[in-house]
Parts: C-alpha cells; structure tokens; sequence
C-alpha cells in the first residue's frame, strides 16, 4: 500500500523553465511534508518542507505547496537549473511517529541546456 | 553541519554469509533510521531507534536485524544474505521530539549479494 504516491517517474525541462514535480498522499493523518533531492552515488538532501498549517512555503527558487484537501503537494522550481537535475523524494510523517518517514518513488529530473 | 557515515560505499558479499553495515552520526541525534533504496520503489524503512538500545521495525523488516550499543552509532546486520538483499543500503538520523525535523543521511552502501 503506497501512501505516498509520485506518479512521474521522470521529468524533462528547459534550463530557465520552471520544474513542477508532484506527489500525492493517502494518509491523513500526515501533517509534515519534506522534499529531497537525490545525486547518484550520494545520499539524499533534504530541500524544503512544509507543515499541514501552511499551504505555501519558499525558499529560494524553490517552492512547496500543500493542498489538504486534494491530499496533494508539488515542488516548484523557478528557474530550473542544470544542477537540479537529480532524482526528487517527497516524504511525509506525522507527530505520532517521532520523525518516521514514508518516503514516495521519486521523479527524476533532467534540466536540460 | 550534521556528518552521517557510512563505513563501506561498496561491499560485495556472497549468500549465507552475516553481514554488518554500520552508520555513525557525529550531532548527538536520537533518532537513527535504516532505508533501503530500490528502482521503482523508493525508500524503505527497514528498522529505527529512538534511543540507545531501543529499537522498531520498519516496513520491510525481514531477514535484517540492528544494534544500537552507542548514540552515534546504528549497526544493520543481514543475519543470512541473499541475493533479493542487493540494493542500495541508506541511513540516516534526526533530533527527538515531535515530527517537523528532517532526517539527515549518509552517502549509502552500494551492497551486492553473489
């Protein structure tokens, strides 16, 4: 039973262009959702992250958004950039769980020149 | 800036034998957490600790058992490898308390079982 669901396994965009990556969840109980970023051969990252109260959150190129009610959040990156080409995680827990994380397949990347 | 490590980044092992993989944070965190990585499948949570000595299993369990003698410390130990146990091995680790923390991860274990 997938609760976190990235039904793209790839994503192609121009450098310049914004990258929209979307994940989709089951659960809801989930109140806390992160964004990772994944090079070959490296752990991943940790992006950004948002919190159920929110439905918005930036930082830098990069932003979140949280729809509740859907049971959907997307990763904007404005503007992509060759160096974002990797594979993207979304994640959710929620505070029963102390920090456990339900990790989604991933969307690769690609931002090409 | 948080440091996991991760002791091997590639290891080769053959069925049967009992295999350690270990992981040491160096920022005082509680939680320690072992995934597993798969194409197509994301990562999974195998086993964390919340503590020293403690221990919970993931999602997928099986075949795996940890150790946690020191806080900076979280051992994976494959009792019996087999060959559906080759994939990529990550751990990571967070502060305690409530779940807005992200969790911080090593550079993994490539593990290949022959």
């Amino acid at each position: 039973d997938q609760q976190v669901k990235q039904n793209s396994p790839s994503l192609s965009v121009q450098e310049g262009r914004i990258s929209i990556l979307n994940c989709d969840y089951t659960n809801s109980m989930f109140d806390y959702f992160l964004w990772y970023k994944k090079y070959p051969a490296e752990g991943p990252t940790f992006l950004i992250s948002i919190s159920s109260i929110k439905d918005k959150n930036e930082d830098g190129r990069f932003t979140v958004f949280l729809n509740k009610s859907a049971k959907h959040l997307s990763l904007h990156i404005v503007p992509s950039q060759p160096g974002d080409s990797a594979v993207y995680f979304c994640a959710a827990s929620w505070s029963g769980t102390a920090s456990k994380l339900t990790f989604g397949t991933g969307t690769r990347l690609q931002v090409t020149l | 800036d948080v440091k996991v490590t991760q002791s091997s980044r590639y290891l080769v092992k053959r069925t049967g034998e009992k295999v350690f993989l270990e992981c040491v944070q160096d920022m005082d965190h509680e939680n320690m957490f072992w995934y597993r990585q798969d194409p197509g499948l994301g990562l999974r949570l195998i086993y964390f600790s919340y503590d020293v000595k403690m221990k919970e299993k993931g999602d997928i369990p099986e075949g795996y058992s940890v150790s946690r003698e020191k806080k900076e410390r979280f051992s994976l130990i494959l009792e019996s490898a087999s060959t559906n146990q080759t994939s990529m091995y990550l751990c990571a680790s967070s502060v305690a308390g409530t779940s807005n923390q992200p969790q911080h991860f090593g550079d993994g274990t490539r593990l290949s079982i022959l």
